[in-house]
């Protein structure tokens, strides 16, 4: 079936520094999301991509939909110590009408004060 | 708030036990899902709802009931579990038909033993 690969699984850093993290797949999707779940909590979108190409930023974060359709990225720059937690990319292969969202094993981030 | 709401936030049964996972949904959406989340895992699509019509079941056992009396509410019916059933259920809601995003709720902590 569809998977999605995402590194790296986890990563320990300082505060202040950058975060780079990224989901690839062998197949084409319409839609990249990535979510940030806290623990004890659900998972919280931050941002979604539609287009191939297309960047967007929310705050610190910035995420990139690839011109192949099949990679998107995330950075998270300056890192804070509320930057803890679990992130997701997400992706919705071809024009799924039941939203089925296939999900990446996770990045596990912890940021050193 | 998350404008999902899932009850109970934990629950412990035995494998003999029947229970019910609430959840609801106060964004006005119209689809709503269940997913499966186990430790060092993707999260797993469990059955999506659409209009109160159960539209996928990814090959769940039978142990695992859904139902969707209308478009605020989703439960989980539960029994005879097994321990490997442990896990974090996510609910989770979304416009249908435009790869709108899925928004989570904070799941129930469920423990067979």
């Amino acid at each position: 079936g569809q998977q999605l690969n995402q590194s790296p699984q986890s990563m320990f850093i300082q505060e202040g520094e950058d975060v780079s993290m990224n989901c690839t797949s062998s197949s084409i999707f319409n839609t990249w999301l990535w979510y940030k779940q806290d623990p004890g909590e659900g998972p919280v979108l931050l941002i979604a991509l539609y287009k191939a190409g297309e960047l967007t930023s929310n705050g610190r974060l910035t995420a990139q939909f690839g011109i192949t359709r099949k990679d998107s990225f995330l950075n998270i720059s300056a890192s804070i110590p509320s930057d803890v937690g679990i992130y997701f990319c997400a992706g919705v292969h071809g024009s799924s009408n039941t939203g089925k969202l296939i999900f990446g094993q996770g990045t596990t981030l912890q940021v050193k004060p | 708030e998350t404008g999902v709401t899932q009850t109970p936030r934990h629950l412990v049964m035995g494998m003999t036990n029947k229970k019910s996972l609430k959840c609801e949904q106060h964004l006005g959406h119209n689809a709503m899902y269940w997913y499966k989340q186990s430790a060092k895992k993707p999260l797993e699509l469990m059955f999506v709802y659409s209009l109160e019509e159960r539209v996928e079941n990814n090959s769940v056992p039978s142990r695992f009931s859904p139902e969707c009396p209308n478009s605020s509410h989703l439960f989980l019916h539960l029994h005879t579990l097994q321990p490997e059933d442990s896990a974090l259920y996510l609910c989770a809601s979304s416009r249908m038909r435009d790869n709108s995003p899925l928004h989570f709720g904070n799941g129930t902590r469920l423990t067979v033993t």
